[in-house]
């Protein structure tokens, strides 16, 4: 089956514990990013990559890390976390066919 | 950047009934995508519709790329379609990037 796998689902950790959230897909894209949705102000992109070890900043980078070591996966670093980083993340990801691009289950992350 | 509206805000229905979900956009795309967020927060891809009409069961989108707007079309509402729809869009020169417009709440009371 064709997916999106974020780990964990949930989270709670304490203001600078660092974290990682993992992503991967089994469907050969090339295309990955990250996204955080607050109420308010919706779905917003923090980081992308076109391909292995290709990865950009999208419209919320701050505080963020990540990486494209390998194609199926693009995990999320966020080193020092804090308060305002509370949030549901999704991984995306989509290829050169039309299909658009398919999300993750997301990951509730608080921090305290 | 490129602006999405969609409207409406909200839509309170019966068991059964139909609907129409529109989305506006402000510049050309290259792609368009409609998602139906459920009440446990997961995002499910509907529809990857730039232009043209598809169809999936009791759900069908159309979007008419020259005027700037899609339409999702929910015929005999189910509770299981409450939740929040959402148009999103890349433009032409994009990265990738989803531009997502405010979605629609959508209520179905048995």
């Amino acid at each position: 089956e064709a997916q999106v796998t974020q780990n964990p689902r949930y989270l709670i950790t304490v203001t600078g514990k660092k974290l990682t959230v993992t992503c991967s897909q089994n469907m050969n894209h090339e295309y990955m990013s990250w996204y955080r949705q607050d109420p308010g102000l919706g779905l917003r992109q923090i980081y992308y990559s076109m391909n292995v070890e290709v990865t950009d900043k999208g419209d919320v980078p701050e505080g963020y890390k990540v990486s494209r070591k390998e194609k199926r996966n693009f995990p999320l670093i966020l080193e020092s976390p804090s308060p305002n980083q509370t949030s549901l993340y999704f991984c995306a990801s989509s290829g050169t066919g039309l299909t658009g691009a398919f999300f993750g289950q997301g990951t509730r992350l608080t921090v305290v | 950047g490129i602006q999405v509206e969609q409207s409406p805000p909200d839509l309170i229905l019966q068991e059964g009934a139909n609907s129409t979900l529109r989305c506006n956009f402000s510049d050309s795309v290259n792609n368009l995508q409609w998602f139906h967020q459920n009440p446990w927060g997961q995002l499910i891809n509907l529809f990857y519709i730039p232009s043209g009409t598809k169809q999936n069961g009791r759900l069908s989108a159309t979007t008419v790329a020259t005027e700037r707007y899609s339409l999702l079309y929910i015929s005999s509402s189910q509770t299981t379609d409450s939740g929040v729809y959402f148009c999103a869009v890349e433009p032409n020169f994009g990265n990738e990037k989803l531009t997502f417009g405010t979605g629609t709440r959508l209520t179905i009371i048995p």
